[in-house]
């Protein structure tokens, strides 16, 4: 299986930007997608092929990276933001997420 | 509007059945694969199923093949996933979801299975 390593949590504040990794353990080529969830909902596509913004969601979001190294940034980011984010592969099967990244106002 | 509504969770105790339903609306649900996704109490997220959108294909994770059957009636538009010799390990919220591709782009509020004597 294919494991996607993010960094548990992180402190940003208002206004600044966020910017979020998943580290894939083999290459995914461009097939990562992000989710954010908020406490007690269910998660939200926000990115998917590494780069390619859902419908719906605002221009503050956006993602970048192929092979082993993604990113996903907000800018600016807003208190509407808290979530924990989530980075999902679907080069292989079985298809895997991250263990989510926490993101939390300083 | 894209509506995914499950139901069907609640306690069951280890060894037993249980069945969920996903009602889906504001689609053409015969167009679109679907999936299941969990996440047990305060943990990640976890792909169990997705099932084609003619229900001829079926795949699973390794933890659940053999106990776990996804199914789709696109009839009623609803997607189902039987559950068997259920383990207190399937203890989470499981959650519909209409694939596009390999991506999950919408979700339902889930329903929570809690595997427990």
């Amino acid at each position: 299986d294919i494991v996607l390593t993010q960094s548990p949590a992180l402190a940003v504040s208002l206004g600044q930007r966020a910017t979020i990794s998943c580290r894939a353990s083999e290459s995914v080529r461009s097939s990562m997608h992000w989710y954010q969830q908020k406490s007690g909902q269910q998660p939200k596509l926000l990115i998917y092929g590494a780069s390619n913004l859902a419908s719906g969601v605002p221009a503050r979001f956006s993602g970048s990276g192929s092979g082993t190294d993604f990113t996903f940034t907000i800018d600016p980011v807003e208190a509407d933001d808290i979530a924990t984010y989530y980075c999902q592969q679907s080069r292989n099967d079985p298809l895997t997420f991250g263990s989510g990244t926490k993101l939390e106002i300083k | 509007e894209v509506q995914l509504v499950e139901s069907g969770g609640g306690l069951v105790q280890p060894g037993r059945s249980m069945k969920l339903s996903c009602a889906a609306s504001g689609f053409t649900f015969s167009n679109y694969g679907m999936a299941w996704v969990r996440q047990a109490p305060t943990k990640g997220l976890e792909w169990v199923a997705t099932i084609s959108y003619d229900g001829s294909s079926t795949y699973y994770r390794d933890s659940v093949k053999g106990r776990f059957t996804i199914s789709r009636d696109n009839a009623k538009s609803t997607l189902y996933l039987q559950m068997n010799s259920l383990r207190s390990e399937d203890t989470a919220t499981y959650y519909c979801t209409r694939r596009y591709n390999h991506w999950f782009a919408y979700w339902g509020q889930g329903t929570l299975v809690t595997v427990s004597s």
